[in-house]
């Protein structure tokens, strides 16, 4: 199937800093990403939508200030957790829309997830 | 708000037996409704996606139903194998995916 990788896999950071995490797609070209969160034992949120070329979408609740998404290109997003704190630790995943992957409609291709600790 | 409940917690059955895990939603009326697989630690892996005017898919080992009057969604292992121990989440919709809190399944020798 389609791959998506994300780097780091793992970061550990202090509380006040920022961290970049980039998720791209390897062998087909997406012109939408999609950023999840995930705490322990919970569900995969959605937090915002990556389109390359635009803004991002945010959904409600979700500091666009703070979670910054750039979709430089048509295989990477990043996204940036700016002045980072303990309460955002958490497993962050994100997806490529495979529409035009040529594998299929309508799926969407998951990253590995980047496990954010901070400090 | 919408609203998504996928059975138990955990599941646990013998190797060989099929394990059925559900998937009811409220408040909803998607026009897709997929199957993915999440191991610890990892992104969830794509299994299925079914239509909302089909009422079945198969694929190998993995059959899912999808009773849009019901508002369920019925997710089949057979033969199951200790290899298939893994969570299993279902989520609604195509492109903004709303995902359910994932049944942990455990296949025992």
């Amino acid at each position: 199937g389609a791959v998506v990788s994300q780097h780091p896999s793992r970061v550990i950071c202090k509380s006040g800093t920022s961290v970049k995490i980039e998720c791209r797609s390897l062998d087909f070209q997406a012109t939408t990403m999609f950023w999840y969160r995930q705490f322990p034992k919970q569900s995969l949120m959605l937090m915002a939508t990556s389109n390359e070329g635009s803004k991002a979408t945010y959904e409600q609740g979700v500091e666009k200030d703070k979670f910054l998404i750039n979709h430089a290109s048509l295989t990477l997003s990043t996204l940036t957790v700016t002045s980072a704190h303990p309460e955002d630790s958490s497993f962050y995943i994100c997806s490529a829309d495979g529409t035009s992957s040529g594998r299929g409609p309508d799926t969407q291709y998951f990253g590995p997830g980047t496990r954010l600790t901070v400090l | 708000s919408q609203k998504i409940e996928q059975n138990s917690e955990a599941l646990n059955i013998q190797e060989g037996k099929t394990a059925t895990l559900t998937c009811n939603y409220t408040n909803y009326s998607p026009a897709y409704l997929q199957w993915y697989r999440q191991d610890p630690g990892r992104g969830p892996v794509f299994l299925l996606l079914i239509r909302e005017n089909e009422k079945e898919k198969r694929k190998e080992r993995l059959k899912v139903t999808f009773d849009t009057t019901l508002k369920q969604s019925l997710f089949h292992i057979t033969a199951s194998q200790p290899a298939d121990s893994a969570t299993y989440l279902c989520a609604l919709g195509a492109d903004k995916l709303i995902f359910g809190t994932g049944t942990r399944l455990q296949v025992f020798p």
